[in-house]
């Protein structure tokens, strides 16, 4: 596997606080991306970044916002989190984007209650 | 702007069946085109991709899959399935002009012994 962890594996945060979602990749891999994932919708494109301090939107990115202040971290942040928001978030990570596969974390699971 | 669809959302079957998951995406221009399997309580794993070339892409597991640009499909085909392979499976697509990889909804195949 790629060595890709995201953290935390599984979170509950309250309706209106901040939540930051961690990706750290260990493979130097250029591209990373968040998804999430939710029951009908497959998975959809949250925000991506093409190098350190170049990030792009995704098709559902009202609510969240990233960084990627270093080559290894991705960090997914809701500003006030929503029970929307509720899912279960994966990183990838690719190594020039365009003709290369993507490779996924192990998710993880956020409850806003 | 690129989409996936995925039209047969969820597929039963039996052992030894064979089977054909439909894909089919929208841009005009040249595409690389993945299939993702996710197994229960697993992130994705890439099945098989297609950049160019021959337009049966044989991947692992025994699945393969036709590239039919006239028809903007990528389906997915396997002549005989097994239990172990009971999973989520997703299509996905980066078009030439831009480094998103956009998914299908995913379809979700239950094989029964």
């Amino acid at each position: 596997d790629a060595g890709i962890t995201q953290s935390p594996r599984h979170k509950v945060t309250e309706t209106g606080t901040p939540v930051t979602l961690r990706c750290h990749q260990t493979e130097n891999h250029r591209y990373m991306y968040w998804y999430r994932q939710d029951p009908g919708h497959g998975l959809r494109l949250i925000h991506y970044s093409y190098g350190v301090k170049d990030t792009d939107k995704g098709e559902v990115s009202d609510g969240y916002s990233v960084s990627r202040s270093k080559t290894e971290d991705f960090l997914l942040t809701l500003e006030s989190a929503t029970s929307s928001q509720t899912s279960v978030y994966f990183c990838a990570i690719s190594e020039r984007g365009k003709h290369t596969e993507a490779f996924f974390g192990q998710g993880t699971r956020l409850t806003v209650v | 702007a690129q989409s996936v669809s995925q039209h047969n959302h969820h597929v039963i079957l039996s052992e030894a069946a064979s089977l054909e998951l439909g894909c089919n995406y929208s841009y005009g221009g040249t595409v690389n085109l993945f299939w993702y399997v996710q197994y229960p309580g697993q992130h994705l794993q890439l099945l098989l991709k297609y950049f160019s070339g021959d337009p049966l892409v044989k991947g692992i597991k025994g699945f393969e899959a036709e590239f039919i640009k006239s028809k903007f499909s990528f389906n997915l085909r396997k002549p005989s399935v097994q239990w172990s392979d009971t999973a989520e499976y997703f299509c996905a697509v980066n078009a030439e002009n831009t480094d998103k990889l956009i998914f299908g909804t995913g379809t979700r195949l239950q094989v029964f012994p």
